[in-house]
């Protein structure tokens, strides 16, 4: 069974740029949770989607967002990027009835210059 | 939400067990106990998982006392692999409105 699959997996952008990252779950997971790691704060949870509707949110500015498509692969995206959002992005993906159970990705280094 | 509580940093060797305590006092009745492991640059990883008394996998063992207000994260005889993050969460599995809060952990250093 493949496991949670994000791209890219590296990323240099400007500052004021914006930025896509990609993410599918696990065969089957409808839930995919997004989550930012820095040195400072540490993991951070952004959204979660479910069956294309987003079902939590964390604080975060809206200059992040995110999509779910029917086949349940999600999308963030972080417009006029600043230096302080370089960090690891993390993608989770859990079954619906085993929601603290959340398989991971390798996430996307960004970084901002 | 429940809090966690856990040491912010631990030492061992090679070949020693290690316990990491994780205290949390507001655990609600249909919350579970779950462990992750983080290693630099990767996603964390769940690690073990468990509601009451002791469950054990081929990783660690999890020993759970009958009020739930702390866990017990046991990892037999650690080798330097075993250096990483590890993070404590309480939730509760069918919560539609719970999301995965990751304290501090506790950063384990093995040394040989």
């Amino acid at each position: 069974k493949a496991g949670v699959t994000q791209t890219p997996r590296y990323l240099i952008k400007t500052r004021g740029q914006q930025v896509t990252l990609s993410c599918s779950p696990i065969s089957g997971h409808r839930s995919v949770s997004w989550y930012q790691q820095t040195p400072g704060q540490g993991l951070q949870f952004l959204f979660e989607y479910f069956s294309e509707t987003q079902r939590n949110k964390g604080n975060f500015p809206g200059r992040f967002s995110g999509r779910q498509f029917s086949n349940s692969r999600s999308e963030m995206n972080v417009s006029t990027l600043e230096l302080g959002d370089s960090a690891l992005y993390l993608c989770a993906s859990s079954s619906p009835d085993r929601r603290i159970e959340a398989f991971f990705g390798q996430g996307t280094r960004l970084t901002v210059v | 939400l429940a809090k966690t509580t856990q040491p912010i940093s631990m030492d061992s060797y090679e070949g020693q067990e290690v316990n990491i305590t994780c205290s949390h006092n507001n655990i609600a009745t249909n919350d579970y106990i779950t462990w992750y492991q983080q290693f630099p640059s990767q996603g964390p990883r769940f690690i073990i998982q468990g509601y009451k008394t002791k469950v054990t996998n081929e990783v660690a063992s999890l020993f759970i006392p009958a009020d739930r207000k702390s866990s017990t994260l046991s990892l037999p005889r650690v080798s330097l692999s075993d250096t990483a993050v590890y993070y404590c969460l309480v939730g509760a599995h069918l919560d539609s409105s719970y999301k995965l809060i990751f304290g501090s952990g506790t950063r384990l250093l093995v040394r040989p």
